[in-house]
């Protein structure tokens, strides 16, 4: 299985709204609502912040949204801040029943 | 409150066998999927795979060949095995949870993440 594409990097003033990008086939990101987006912090832990393209776990900031349009799937992050700068991976459910991972985004808030 | 800890050897010569155990604390093994997750050092995430509590289990294709997944309900530890191993398998690997919500157990969802633990293949 091939890791799902994503920009190597994004960024954003504070305050503004980016969208990351993240896409698949028709195997994955295109063929199931299982797309799910983490947040890591350098030396961190990824952080669950939306599942099945468009929830959030309780706790997350409902500045953070996820959408999908056939193969591609997307993260938006409004009001951008700070603390917001960080890696940003999405990962898809695949036909053959297991998980795929995107290359990651770097996000930086100017 | 639950927390998972990785433990085993942070160097590993090549063509040998890596071995990690997860300790979960705090909750039960039972009723959950446990996954392992790599990422090589400034690079990205890698599903290694899964095992539900049950012991039914699932792998990344491209290591299949090479992994195996264990899990102990009564020590509550599921562990990694991945044999012949490369320079290509330096990574930190961290052990993680499915997420559970509304009384459904995913295990394509990690909620609780060990620290993660740096395993070198190096002779």
């Amino acid at each position: 299985q091939s890791a799902l594409t994503q920009p190597a990097s994004v960024s954003g003033s504070p305050g503004q709204s980016i969208t990351i990008s993240c896409t698949g086939t028709s195997s994955d990101v295109g063929g199931y609502d299982y797309v799910s987006w983490y947040q890591q912090h350098p030396g961190k832990v990824p952080k669950l912040m939306i599942y099945d393209v468009s929830k959030r776990p309780s706790g997350v900031s409902n500045r953070f949204s996820g959408s999908k349009s056939g193969n591609t799937a997307s993260l938006t992050i409004s009001g951008l801040q700070a603390e917001d700068e960080a890696d940003y991976y999405c990962s898809s459910y695949t036909s053959s029943s297991t998980l795929v991972f995107g290359g990651g985004t770097k996000l930086t808030v100017l | 409150q639950v927390q998972l800890q990785e433990s085993g050897p942070g160097l590993v010569k090549p063509s040998e066998t890596l071995s990690l155990t997860c300790t979960v604390s705090g909750d039960s093994i039972s009723s959950y999927y446990w996954n392992w997750i790599r990422q090589p050092p400034g690079k990205g995430l890698e599903w290694v795979g899964y095992i539900h509590y049950s012991g039914s289990t699932k792998y990344n294709p491209s290591l299949k060949s090479r992994v195996t997944i264990l899990v102990d309900t009564s020590k509550n530890q599921f562990s990694l095995k991945l044999t012949s191993v490369t320079a290509s398998d330096t990574a930190m690997y961290y052990c993680a949870r499915g997420f559970c919500s509304g009384g459904n157990c995913y295990s394509r969802l990690f909620d609780c993440w060990g620290q993660g633990t740096l395993v070198t293949v190096s002779s």
